[in-house]
């Protein structure tokens, strides 16, 4: 078995602020992700990475710059923090790309003020 | 592209009755179909998972079959608990694809 990490779980930020998300896995899987999911709704993907020096761009990568600094690691980056944005930021990974499920990190929520 | 759809939003059911949480997708290439449990303030967890065509799946009380014919992927429970209440997603997986997720369908069950 393995875990992902997210650091922080709780993450406060002003308007225009650049804000950091990390996230861990000692899965040993190739792959990694960061989905933001707005209250109850579904996930959406920001970036994603196949293996480690790999970035790819998702769904909603306006506005989030990510890093995949080795392996195990994968951070995320809200370029500027806009008020009143609310949501959970779930890092997953898997061992392959497609056709695999995917496991997920605990989240971290992001409050602008 | 690929896209999944999942009708319901919303579904509130008492205890003890059945229950079936409808999915369908959309895509050109041989699929990969999932179901993924969200309890609250906790991470999404896999709950099933299917690429044999008419093959009946279970876990943990919970029942899906892939019916590639009219592209549906319905979860199922002939007996919800209160322990069940949860927001679901269907998602939709192929080689060298991303995860393609469904809305959501939050279940909540009344004692």
């Amino acid at each position: 078995g393995g875990i992902i990490t997210q650091t922080p779980k709780f993450l406060i930020g002003q308007e225009g602020q650049k804000l950091t998300l990390k996230c861990q896995q000692n899965f040993n899987h190739d792959t990694m992700y960061w989905y933001r999911q707005d209250s109850g709704k579904g996930l959406r993907l920001i970036y994603y990475s196949i293996t480690e020096n790999d970035l790819q761009k998702g769904d909603l990568s306006e506005g989030y710059d990510a890093s995949r600094e080795k392996k195990s690691s994968f951070s995320l980056t809200v370029t500027s923090a806009q008020k009143n944005e609310m949501a959970v930021f779930l890092c997953a990974s898997s061992p392959y790309w497609g056709g695999y499920e995917q496991y997920f990190g605990p989240g971290t929520r992001l409050t602008v003020l | 592209g690929d896209s999944v759809t999942q009708t319901e939003g919303l579904v509130t059911l008492t205890k003890g009755l059945p229950v079936m949480l409808n999915c369908t997708y959309q895509t050109t290439y041989s699929p990969f179909l999932f179901w993924y449990v969200q309890h609250l303030n906790e991470a999404p967890k896999l709950l099933l998972k299917s690429s044999t065509d008419n093959k009946r799946t279970e876990h943990q009380g919970f029942y899906a079959t892939l019916h590639k014919s009219s592209s549906s992927f319905h979860l199922q429970k002939s007996s919800v608990q209160l322990s069940d209440s949860a927001l679901y997603f269907c998602a939709l997986n192929h080689a060298g694809a991303k995860l393609t997720f469904g809305g959501g369908t939050r279940l909540t069950v009344r004692p």
